[in-house]
């Protein structure tokens, strides 16, 4: 069973405006992460925060973690058409094997 | 530049045939890891391997089988007991075991004939 589950399935924006997507998830971690999906391409990871960290930022990203509500989100601001992709949360179970395990993901529309 | 390479891009696949999925990583690398990717859905894990001469079952092995005889290579075969193959695959690695940011090459579409 998926570990991590994006929320929402998908959005749909305007240049300009800001992006939040969740992720959601069932068991304690020992870190969870964020990458980005360009259509037909690898994924590209983009923040890795820790279970005992709050809050990372890099450049116009900002990830937060609730360990106590098991949620993260990933807020993408000023957002351009260059930021349309999918994103996926992954998260590892603690105490388990430490292979992450990968969410549907969010599909990011940014209308020019 | 370091990375993974996969190939080919596009394969197809006749029914019965058995075929092979390249992966490369100039990154020395240990762990190499196995994804498939559906539409709309997200990756689950197919096989991997922490070291050379080793590798473990994923969530969704039967059907593929994979072999580790070189660091840089981990190449994965689709065999005809897979009967769902068509499907988007991708390769990844990461330095170590732990959970630590993966690699990952641009993937290989493959499809029945």
């Amino acid at each position: 069973s998926q570990q991590g589950e994006e929320d929402p399935q998908a959005l749909s924006i305007q240049e300009g405006e800001n992006a939040t997507m969740n992720c959601s998830y069932k068991t304690s971690i020992n870190n969870l992460q964020w990458y980005r999906q360009n259509s037909g391409r690898g994924l590209v990871h983009l923040i890795l925060i820790r279970s005992n960290e709050r809050e990372k930022h890099s450049g116009r990203l900002r990830v937060t973690l609730d360990t106590s509500k098991k949620s993260s989100s990933l807020l993408i601001t000023a957002s351009r058409a260059a930021d349309t992709a999918s994103y996926f949360c992954a998260t590892d179970a603690s105490g388990g094997s430490y292979i992450p395990t990968f969410g549907r993901g969010t599909s990011l529309i940014v209308h020019p | 530049d370091g990375g993974i390479t996969q190939s080919p891009k596009y394969l197809f696949r006749k029914e019965g045939q058995n075929v092979t999925l390249s992966c490369e990583q100039n990154l020395n690398h240990d762990a190499m890891y196995w994804y498939r990717q559906d539409p709309g859905q997200g990756l689950r894990l197919i096989y991997y391997s922490q070291i050379v001469n080793d590798f473990q079952k994923g969530d969704i092995a039967e059907g593929y089988s994979v072999s580790r005889e070189k660091k840089e290579s981990f190449p994965l075969t689709v065999t005809s007991a897979q009967k769902n193959p068509t499907a988007f695959y991708l390769c990844a690695s990461t330095p170590g075991q732990g959970n630590q940011p993966q690699h990952f090459g641009d993937g290989t579409r493959l499809s029945i004939l």
